[in-house]
């Protein structure tokens, strides 16, 4: 079946510990994009990539960073340097065309820093 | 900027009533893309729909229907003879153009809950 898989479906760190979470889509999808989702919040913009070895900042893009070495997968690092990362990350794929298409989200991965 | 609003934080209807979840966006761009998304408690989103700009239609899927009117800058959707398994959080989502990244900007989310 074709999806997007991310994995842990929980994770738990410590502070000052660096952590990343996994990202990986079957789909043939060209873009990739990672949010960010707090209690009560809408979802909100850390990195996304348009294509393979490329990618940009989105709106809260400090203290995280990305690689896009395959096609396939988009992991997400969630550094030290960023202060409040306990949060529900989704990660979410798109065909790009000449229209807009939506995106395809996975299951999340639920942080949690002790 | 774009924006998306969401009024409704918390909606709680009993089984079997409509209801409307209202959706506000607000853009300078003259062609744009709607979208809903349903988030069961999972919380795996789902796509829902996709409406432009240049299309102004109304649309109907089952229990589910969608009111898009430019003019009052509104995209929202009605659930009819609601069910229990449409409880869920239910986002609204904005983005702009034909091309580029086509970021999507996500209202805050409406809490839907159907009660037996």
């Amino acid at each position: 079946d074709g999806g997007i898989t991310q994995s842990p479906k929980y994770l738990f760190r410590k502070e000052g510990q660096n952590v990343t979470l996994s990202c990986e889509q079957n789909l043939n999808h060209d873009a990739m994009y990672w949010y960010r989702q707090d209690p009560g919040q809408g979802l909100r913009l850390i990195y996304y990539s348009q294509i393979v070895n490329d990618f940009q900042k989105g709106d809260i893009a400090e203290g995280y960073s990305v690689s896009r070495e395959k096609k396939e997968s988009f992991p997400l690092t969630v550094t030290s340097a960023q202060k409040n990362p306990t949060a529900f990350y989704l990660c979410a794929s798109r065909h790009p065309g000449m229209w807009v298409n939506e995106q395809f989200f996975g299951p999340g991965t639920r942080l949690t820093v002790l | 900027a774009q924006k998306v609003t969401q009024a409704q934080t918390e909606i709680s209807v009993v089984e079997k009533e409509d209801v409307t979840l209202d959706c506000v966006y607000e853009t300078r761009d003259t062609t744009y893309y709607l979208f809903w998304y349903k988030q069961p408690p999972s919380g795996e989103l789902v796509f829902l729909i996709r409406r432009n700009s240049f299309d102004e239609q109304n649309e109907i899927s089952g229990r589910y229907s969608w009111n898009f009117q430019k003019s009052t800058s509104s995209f929202n959707f009605t659930i009819t003879a609601s069910q229990v398994v449409d409880s869920a959080v239910y986002f609204c989502a904005l983005s702009g153009g034909f091309q580029g990244a086509q970021k999507l900007v996500f209202g805050q989310g409406t809490r839907l809950t159907i009660n037996p």
